[in-house]
């Protein structure tokens, strides 16, 4: 079975500075990995993904995320913090074989505040 | 915008009540999947659809049955409605309904259980 933890439910930097949101998995199989964004009462959008290719994955608005499969962490980072990124951010992981198909487990939301 | 469209927005009933959502996926994708998100339970994997046929099941309650019609677009039923269903109930649909693809995520219905 498969989980995610995210470290940290609440994130608070300044403006200008760097955002490093925290994502470890557990996966039974090797999984693909997936940074959403949940704007206030909306859906969840699409960051960037990780699925067995290239270990750095660039997203959109300037975010990017690692895999290390020794520390078994997708952690999120952008190099500078924009007021317009205050959002809650869900690591989500969905293993790469056995029966469970497009089954996304997420993590339990960090939110991101940024200060001017 | 994704591109999925839910209706209702929100939803409003009482205990015991039975309910429908309906779920409209992009142009295109043939798998369509069921989420919940509550304050308690964070986002909960419910069901999967691909083309008609049902792939996967998580967390789904033996009260709550959704389906896939020829069209594509699906429909979450929850019956004998207690307060704890109260949740946004989100639908996301793929292209190919695998494990390596996007899901896009529709804006969601509010079901309040009052």
């Amino acid at each position: 079975a498969q989980s995610v933890t995210q470290l940290g439910s609440h994130v608070s930097v300044s403006e200008g500075a760097l955002v490093l949101l925290r994502c470890n998995y557990s996966s039974s199989v090797p999984p693909y990995l997936f940074w959403y964004v949940q704007y206030p009462n909306q859906g969840l959008q699409l960051l960037l993904k990780y699925t067995s290719a290239a270990t750095l994955v660039k997203g959109i608005n300037g975010f990017e995320a690692e895999f290390k499969k020794s520390e078994t962490s997708f952690h999120l980072t952008k190099p500078s913090a924009h007021m317009s990124d205050a959002a809650e951010y869900f690591c989500a992981v969905s293993p790469a074989g056995g029966t469970s198909y497009g089954k996304l487990t997420f993590g339990q939301g960090t939110i991101l505040t940024v200060h001017p | 915008d994704s591109g999925v469209t839910q209706t209702p927005k929100h939803l409003i009933t009482a205990t015991g009540q039975r309910v429908t959502l309906r779920c409209s996926p992009r142009s295109g994708d043939l798998s369509v999947y069921w989420y919940q998100q509550s304050l308690d339970q964070g986002l909960q994997f419910l069901i999967q659809y691909y083309n008609g046929e049902e792939r996967a099941k998580g967390n789904i309650l033996e009260r709550f049955s959704a389906q896939q019609f020829p069209d594509l677009h699906s429909e979450l039923n929850l019956s004998s409605l207690e307060l704890g269903d109260s949740a946004l109930y989100f639908c996301a649909s793929s292209t190919r309904g695998s494990r390596d693809e996007w899901q896009y995520f529709g804006p969601g219905t509010r079901l309040t259980v009052t």
